[in-house]
Order: C-alpha cells, then structure tokens, then sequence
C-alpha cells in the first residue's frame, strides 16, 4: 500500500499569510493526488484533484502543485474561515489512502 | 444540485451487522463511481471502499472480507453492508461521489460497542 505523509502536522499562522503544507507519497503517483479541507465537525469538502486543478466553487487563494512522490498545498492569503484540517489522498492504487492531516490555525 | 444524504448508522454489538444507505440525488450513482470515507473520533480519514461504473469494487485492508458496497440504480442510492462488525470500526462513515471525492454527504455515526 502506498504511505502518505503530511508536514507539518500542525501550523499557526498570522492572518494574510501564505501557507504551504507538503504530502509525500511512499512511491510515485504521477498526479493522481487530491486535497480535501475539513471545518470542525463538519464533513470533509473537495479543494483540488490531478494535484492541482482547482475543484469548482473554490476560491482562487488555494493552489496545489507537485508529481511524483511530492506535493505541496498553498493557501495564498490566510483567512479566518480557512481554519481547518487539510488531508491529502492519493487515488493512482488501491487501497487509495490519505494523508494523516494538517491541522492550520490563526496565531 | 448534488446531494448525498447517509442513514443507517447506530449502536451495534461487535459481531453484528448493520447495512449503511446513501441517497443520491441531482446525479445517478449507476454513471460515477461512488465512494466510502470513515473517521474514528477524533482521528484523521481513512478510506474505505469504492464502486466503479462497471461494478468493479476495491477495499481497504482493514474492511476485505467483512464489507461489501454495492448500488441499487432504481433506487439512485449506494450501500455499504457491514459485517464481523469490531470496535476499531466505530467511526463517522461518509459516502462521496467519484473517486476523487468531489462531494460528500455529511456522515453517519457507527458505534460498535457492548
């Protein structure tokens, strides 16, 4: 089964910041990555699949990039509402696996 | 619009069994593939099961043997039947549409506990 792994586990940043989280596969899956943002108690909500293309109806502030094993989500702006876990997931292989997340709060 | 609604979820012992529904609607679940997503409380996602179009599914290591999802057309919803049910599969369960989980619904509890 294919490892993902996330960095950091956690962050806190200043409001209009730019924020990075890195997810790295245990073995190369090409594009096949998506990110997923979730609000406390809420259900998890798609932001990008193929590694970077923008799911529809998310802000333009989100951007994703990477191939391969490496992969990196950028939040451009960091906001209030962006308060959340962010999860990676690659779907080349089965059994798809996820990230174990990124929990991002404001300093 | 696209909505995902599950049900089904509950208290059950370990060893039981219990069958999770998810209404589809504003799609059919016959054209996508359709997913399972479950989260322990307070732990991160972990994927379950997928369908494909075709009927060809896939499982995680930790449901083989002991889940099967499946799609009733007629009735545009998508199942996941739970068997051999133990307290590690206490978890919120989410049904999402496609692969790359493009939507979600918004869970259905499962507590497996005596």
């Amino acid at each position: 089964d294919i490892q993902m792994t996330q960095s950091p586990s956690s962050l806190s940043a200043s409001v209009g910041d730019r924020v990075t989280i890195t997810c790295r596969a245990s073995q190369g899956i090409g594009v096949y990555l998506a990110w997923f943002q979730q609000k406390p108690g809420k259900a998890p909500k798609s932001l990008l699949y193929a590694a970077s293309t923008l799911q529809s109806g998310v802000p333009s502030k989100f951007s994703g990039s990477g191939s391969g094993t490496d992969f990196t989500l950028t939040i451009s702006s960091l906001q209030p509402e962006d308060i959340a876990t962010y999860y990676c997931q690659q779907y080349d292989s089965h059994p798809f696996t996820f990230g174990p997340g990124t929990k991002v709060d404001i300093k | 619009e696209v909505q995902l609604v599950e049900s089904g979820g509950g208290l059950i012992q370990p060893g039981g069994s219990l069958r999770l529904s998810c209404a589809a609607s504003g799609f059919t679940v016959s054209g996508n593939p359709m997913s399972w997503v479950r989260q322990a409380p307070g732990k991160g996602l972990e994927w379950v099961s997928v369908i494909y179009t075709g009927g060809t599914t896939y499982y995680a290591d930790s449901v083989k043997g002991r889940f099967t999802i499946s799609r009733d057309n007629s009735e545009n919803t998508l199942y996941l039947q739970m068997s051999s049910l133990r307290a590690e599969d206490t978890a919120v369960y989410y049904c999402a549409r496609d692969h790359r989980l493009f939507y979600w619904g918004q869970g259905t509890l499962v507590t497996v506990s005596s």
